[in-house]
Parts: C-alpha cells; structure tokens; sequence
C-alpha cells in the first residue's frame, strides 16, 4: 500500500498569502494518479485537482498542483476567507486508494 | 447535477452489523465505479471499498473480511455492509462516484451520514 505522508500538518497565513502544500508517497504515484481535496467544516470533501495538475470543474485559478514520482505540491496564489480548510491528497493504484493525513490551512 | 444522498441507521450495537444505502440521482449508474469513504471525528478519510455496475467489486485488505457491497442500478442505489462492528468503526460515511474512464479520483460525493458504534 502506498502511503501518503502530507507536510506541514498545520499551516498558519493571512488572507492574500500564497499557500504551499507538500504530499509526499512511499513510491512512484503516477502523474494520472494523483488528486486533491478541499474539506470545509462540516461539509464533505470536494475535489480541487486531479491528475496532479487538472483543476475540476469550477474551481478559481488561484488553485494549483504540481510534482512528480513521490513529490506533489498543491498552491493556492492569493489566499482568500473561504480557502482556510482541510486539503487531503490522494493516490490510485491497484484497484485501492489511500490519503494522506491532510492539511489544515488556518488563518493567522 | 449528480446527487448522492446516504442512508441507514446511525446507531449500531457493538458486534452487530452496519448496513447504509446510497441514492443516487442525477446519473447514470452504468459504466462506473461507485464507492463508500469513512471519515472518524477529527480523523482523515478511509478508502472502504468500491463497486461497479456490473456487480465487480474491491474492497480495503483491512476490511475485507468484514465487508460487502451490493448495487442494485434499476432502483439508482447502492449498498454497504459491515459485520461485527466495533467503536473503531464510529464514522461519517460517505458514498462517492468514482471518475469516469480510469476510476482514480472521486468526483461526487454525497453529504455523509454519521454512525455510531455503541451499546
């Protein structure tokens, strides 16, 4: 099983901030392979990006997702109110899939 | 517009058996991959298992013994059941749709239905 290991697991900014976000697997994911998600409070997750670097339908460009092999990175440019949540990664393979622990992005 | 909406019991009695059911509007349930996702409080998601419409299913190694899907297209449902269930399975669950094609990432996801494993 691949294993997803997202850093850091809390991180701290303003609104305006450029966000980073790093998810790291055990082995080679392939680039097809390779999703995020948004999870505000209460709500279920949303997908934000999909074959590492697709935004879904009717997300802002603000969004994007980067990386190869076993280092993938979401970025948000310009941090806005409703962008403070939880993002998770996630991979395929094998007919499974697994996440990484996530990400909870809070405002400073 | 693709809906999912889950359902069942949110109580369970320890050792006893969850069944929850996923109504699905909006869509077609031929030629994909529909799928369950478990969420404990303040916890990150599980992967349970998926299941196609032509009844082929996979399921997570750590459940498996546990576990069965059922999907039933005529009435735009599909199913979950899991045996002998302990606190470790307190959760909200979540039905998903796989993505067309290759099914690698969930597109849709219904609002979650939170169970509890208690006596």
């Amino acid at each position: 099983e691949i294993v997803l290991t997202q850093s850091p697991g809390t991180l701290s900014l303003s609104p305006g901030e450029r966000a980073t976000l790093s998810c790291r697997a055990s082995e080679t994911v392939s680039n097809s392979f390779l999703a995020w998600y948004q999870q505000r409070p209460g709500q279920a997750p949303r997908l934000l990006i999909f074959g590492t670097s697709a935004r879904a339908t009717g997300i802002p460009d603000r969004f994007s997702g980067s990386g190869s092999g076993t280092d993938f990175t979401l970025s948000i440019s310009r941090l806005e109110p409703e962008d403070f949540a939880v993002y998770y990664c996630q991979q395929y393979g094998t007919s499974s899939y697994t996440f990484g622990q996530g990400t909870k992005l809070e405002i400073k | 517009q693709v809906q999912l909406q889950e359902s069942g019991p949110r109580l369970v009695r320890p050792s006893e058996m969850l069944s929850l059911t996923c109504n699905v509007s909006g869509a077609s349930m031929s030629s994909y991959f529909w799928s369950w996702i478990r969420q404990p409080a303040g916890k990150g998601l599980e992967w349970i298992g998926r299941i196609h419409a032509s009844m082929r299913t996979n399921y997570n190694p750590s459940l498996q013994s546990r576990l069965t899907m059922s999907i039933d297209t005529s009435k735009n449902q599909f199913s979950l059941t899991l045996t002998s269930v302990t606190a470790a399975d307190t959760a909200v669950y979540y039905c998903v749709r796989l993505s067309p094609g290759t099914p690698r990432y969930f597109d849709y996801w219904g609002q979650g239905t939170p169970v509890t494993v208690s006596s």
